[in-house]
């Protein structure tokens, strides 16, 4: 139980392109989802936290216009990088919480964005 | 806001020797504490996790303690194994904010 997906795992883009990043609760409801970042050998960086049927709450420094958050319903909630650059290049990585359970945040595998 | 430090951020042990990992927390409010295994290229696998109102919980060869008056929390795991080299990433959260704060994370390296 408790399994999050990611789609795509991994994808290559040219600068300039916006890219969205799919994240589904496949065996339970998920009012909260949350998105992160990982630099290589650095740890989780919190960018934002979704909530189903809300407006996202991002973080100190994220530009909520460049990454645009959706939580359309209690098991997706998708991330799109706008007007992607070089610099956006990262490990995204996504996680849920089980509704109505504080505290315990199941992750996806991730998804690998390069940037041209 | 909440401030993780995780100690060491790399380890190296014998095959079937015990690694244990450090993590402090600044905020007294904080009662929940996950500990999380990544291996490359994957995301982040809960493998134990405590709560303020507990002292210690195992799983196998997995346990976690936890000290609240020194805020501090340690993973233990025993009989180390190959498959066990990940990096390690222990987190701390209130209940109500739901947000994980990350310890840097610890690379462990079991050497057969």
């Amino acid at each position: 139980g408790a399994v999050v997906s990611q789609h795509p795992s991994w994808v290559i883009c040219k600068s300039g392109t916006s890219v969205k990043i799919e994240c589904r609760s496949l065996d339970f409801q998920a009012t909260t989802m949350f998105w992160y970042r990982q630099f290589p050998k650095q740890s989780l960086m919190l960018m934002a936290t979704s909530n189903e049927g809300s407006k996202a709450t991002y973080e100190q420094g994220v530009e909520k216009d460049k990454f645009l958050i959706n939580h359309a319903s209690l098991t997706l909630s998708t991330l799109t990088v706008t007007s992607a650059h070089p610099e956006d290049s990262s490990f995204y990585i996504c996680s849920a919480r089980i509704s109505g359970r504080y505290g315990e945040q199941f992750f996806g595998p991730g998804t690998r964005l390069t940037v041209l | 806001g909440e401030n993780v430090e995780q100690h060491p951020s790399t380890l190296s042990v014998q095959e079937g020797d015990s690694a244990v990992i450090k993590c402090t927390y600044s905020d007294s409010a904080s009662n929940y504490f996950p500990w999380y295994k990544q291996e490359l290229g994957k995301g982040p696998q809960l493998i134990i996790d405590i709560r303020s109102n507990v002292g210690e919980k195992k799983d196998q060869r997995i346990a976690v303690t936890l000290n609240k008056t020194a805020k501090h929390f340690s993973l233990h795991i025993t009989e180390t194994q190959p498959e066990d080299s990940a990096v390690y990433f222990c987190a701390a959260t209130k209940a109500a904010g739901n947000k994980l704060t990350f310890g840097g994370g610890t690379r462990v390296l079991v050497k057969p």
